[in-house]
């Protein structure tokens, strides 16, 4: 079965630093989102890679899908208290594109000190 | 855009009461819904596939009579928790999507606490 590992599990940095996010899967990709949860609070949608070596940026969040399109990152530069929360990669579950069914890594939860 | 609406955010009861949470994408027609369960400080776990005006699908070990799930509309998608018992305590996540490759966009959440 498809697994998402995303590294690191958490990271906590002084305001202002910069930061990666890791998630790679054990299979080929057809399609990464990236989303930011708070905690007991819902997702919010970041960023979708669809082709290899594709990037994205929003604001001070770069995200970036390999050329094998096996492992995505997140960037953030210039991390804010703002940016605090956990973020989830996900992806279609191999063979279920249609559905649009999505397995998700089990996040990353950054904490950022002013 | 893009904006799913979950309600109700919070509900506490007794054991045995059936509760239904609603799930409605307030600016776009969702051709696919799909509910979730998160346990604390887990991922998300896909429980069931709302598709309009058909049966929803479930996922491997969800009973599909414990948690009923109706998707009456193109915006529209409820989840109801039968006789409800405190191992169903849980925050559970909608989200809807457009089609294709378009993402998932969620609710902000229902925390249910079954006393």
């Amino acid at each position: 079965s498809q697994e998402l590992e995303q590294s690191p599990q958490s990271l906590i940095v002084q305001e202002g630093k910069n930061l990666t996010i890791n998630c790679t899967s054990s299979k080929t990709l057809y399609g990464l989102y990236w989303y930011k949860q708070k905690y007991g609070e819902g997702l919010i949608f970041l960023m979708m890679l669809q082709k290899g070596g594709e990037e994205k940026s929003h604001e001070k969040i770069t995200a970036k899908l390999d050329e094998k399109k096996q492992q995505s990152s997140l960037h953030i530069t210039a991390s804010q208290p703002s940016h605090a929360g956990i973020y989830l990669c996900g992806a279609p579950i191999h063979g279920s594109s249609n559905t649009g069914k999505l397995i998700f890594g089990q996040g990353t939860t950054l904490q950022v000190k002013p | 855009g893009a904006v799913v609406s979950q309600h109700p955010s919070r509900v506490i009861c007794k054991s045995g009461t059936s509760v239904k949470i609603e799930c409605r994408s307030l600016d776009f027609q969702a051709t696919t819904m799909f509910w979730y369960r998160q346990f604390p400080k887990q991922s998300l776990m896909l429980m069931a596939t709302s598709n309009e005006g058909s049966k929803a699908t479930y996922e491997q070990g969800v009973e599909k009579d414990k948690f009923l799930i109706n998707h009456a509309s193109l915006t529209l998608s409820t989840l109801t928790v039968t006789s409800a018992h405190p191992e169903d305590s849980s925050f559970y996540i909608c989200s809807a999507r457009r089609g294709g490759t378009q993402p998932q966009h969620f609710g902000d959440g229902t925390r249910l606490s079954i006393l």
